[in-house]
């Protein structure tokens, strides 16, 4: 099957810095990523969506200037978190689709990100 | 608006069966998907239902009805390792997932 990574799997930082995660497509282009937030006990909400080469499409009530997306190449997408503060701890997952309609997503492994 | 409803948590025996609900209602629909995921994990692709009636694959099995709006899971032979949260997700028309809150199952010996 298909293999999304993640980087880094974990993360501690001050508040007020920013924190890159990383997510790759290692054996599959993928033309489609998604960015969740999972708090616990919660389901996973969708942030945003990201199609290569394209501006990311956020959801309702996600902040794009404070999370940025870059979808640079079909296997890489970045989720930067600007400024982060302690509400933003939370659990960070992409998950990348090869085409644009009826397809399994692949999920990274998350990042936990904690916020000090 | 959209909507997933599944119940929040349900309690089995290891061994025996467990069916986990979820019903729906979605602008539009392209099929209905099932993740496991375990506690700190990501979830994990269990089945895919865009027809209607029953998928099995292993102790798993999906079943759809597009007309009630309504799936559920079933696994059997129920072990250990198989208590996790089970998410259902409906593809809506413009191939978005609709997510909902997730079943956590617990597995008692």
């Amino acid at each position: 099957g298909a293999v999304v990574s993640q980087h880094p799997s974990w993360v501690i930082c001050k508040s007020g810095t920013s924190v890159k995660i990383e997510c790759r497509s290692l054996d599959f282009q993928a033309t489609t990523m998604f960015w969740y937030r999972q708090f616990p006990k919660q389901s996973l909400m969708l942030m945003a969506t990201s199609n290569e080469g394209s501006k990311a499409t956020y959801e309702q009530g996600v902040e794009k200037d404070k999370f940025l997306i870059n979808h640079a190449s079909l296997t890489l997408s970045t989720l930067t978190v600007t400024s982060a503060h302690p509400e933003d701890s939370s659990f960070y997952i992409c998950s990348a689709r090869l085409g644009q309609g009826v397809e399994e997503q692949f999920f990274g492994p998350g990042t936990r990100l904690t916020v000090l | 608006g959209q909507n997933i409803d599944q119940p929040t948590e349900m309690t089995a025996t290891e061994g025996a069966i467990v069916q986990i609900n979820c019903t729906y209602q979605t602008s539009g629909f392209n099929g209905l998907f099932w993740y496991q995921q375990h506690a700190g994990e990501a979830p994990t692709f269990l089945s895919y239902n865009v027809l209607d009636g029953l998928e099995e694959k292993g102790r798993f099995s999906s079943f759809l009805s597009r007309s009630k709006g309504y799936s559920y899971l079933l696994l059997k032979e129920l072990q250990m390792k198989d208590s996790a949260s089970y998410l259902c997700a409906v593809m809506d028309s413009n191939y978005q997932l609709i997510w909902g809150a997730g079943t956590k199952l617990i597995i008692k010996p």
